[in-house]
């Protein structure tokens, strides 16, 4: 399966516990997006990288979230201290930006689903 | 700021029916435009997109899309529904060449 992958699939934890969310591109892809989807909502942006540079936070972003992307490949999302606000699905998505900048298309991830109890 | 409004947040239609599912998007300059579903379990697959050129654009499952600058829409458009149609359904702009601004979804029902 050449697709983007997302581990784990589902997540429960407890109010105030640290919690960290993989993402696997597709492997030629050089940018990587983080997005969060709560119930009843689409998705909304939270960070993207270009190879390992994190270039944009939203606002959405608290001080509590991190993500990382040490090589250029896979990506992690840390969010500490988690709280009930923070249950929603946490989608990955992947692309290739060429050198032309034309705009490729995001392959999205099954997707973390978070539950804060 | 740009956004996307998607007025339906749930749809049934007959299968083999018609369907239009509408999206209005606020945005400066001339928009990239998509459609994306979403099935339970699954990730969000793109349906079509649009940058430029002709105004209908066709995409993938027998989905097309008409893109009208004077109405700000973005309608997505199918003949005729399957069962395997019912799903959500996002609309989307992209903003400054990275982010996607998603709307809040339709779903859509499929009935027999």
């Amino acid at each position: 399966d050449t697709g983007v992958s997302q581990n784990p699939r589902h997540k429960i934890t407890k109010r105030g516990q640290n919690v960290t969310f993989r993402c696997d591109p597709i492997s030629e892809h050089n940018r990587l997006y983080w997005y969060r989807q709560t119930l009843g909502q689409g998705p909304e942006f939270l960070t993207y990288f270009q190879n390992e540079a994190q270039l944009e936070k939203s606002r959405l972003l608290s001080d509590r979230f991190s993500a990382e992307r040490p090589k250029g490949s896979f990506s992690t999302l840390e969010i500490q201290r988690t709280e009930q606000g923070d249950s929603a699905m946490y989608l990955c998505a992947s692309s290739l930006e060429r050198t032309d900048r034309t705009y490729n298309e995001q392959f999205f991830g099954p997707g973390t689903r978070l539950t804060v109890l | 700021a740009q956004s996307v409004t998607q007025p339906d947040i749930h749809i049934t239609v007959s299968e083999g029916a018609s369907l239009e599912l509408r999206c209005n998007y606020s945005y400066g300059a001339t928009p990239y435009l998509f459609w994306y579903v979403q099935s339970p379990g699954q990730g969000l697959q793109l349906l079509l997109k649009y940058f430029s050129g002709d105004t209908l654009v066709q995409g993938i499952k027998g989905f097309e899309a008409e893109f009208k600058r004077s109405q700000s829409s973005f309608n997505l458009r199918k003949p005729s529904v399957h069962w395997s149609d019912a799903a959500e359904y996002f609309c989307a702009v992209l903003q400054a060449g990275t982010a996607l601004i998603f709307g809040k979804g339709t779903t859509l029902s499929v009935s027999s």
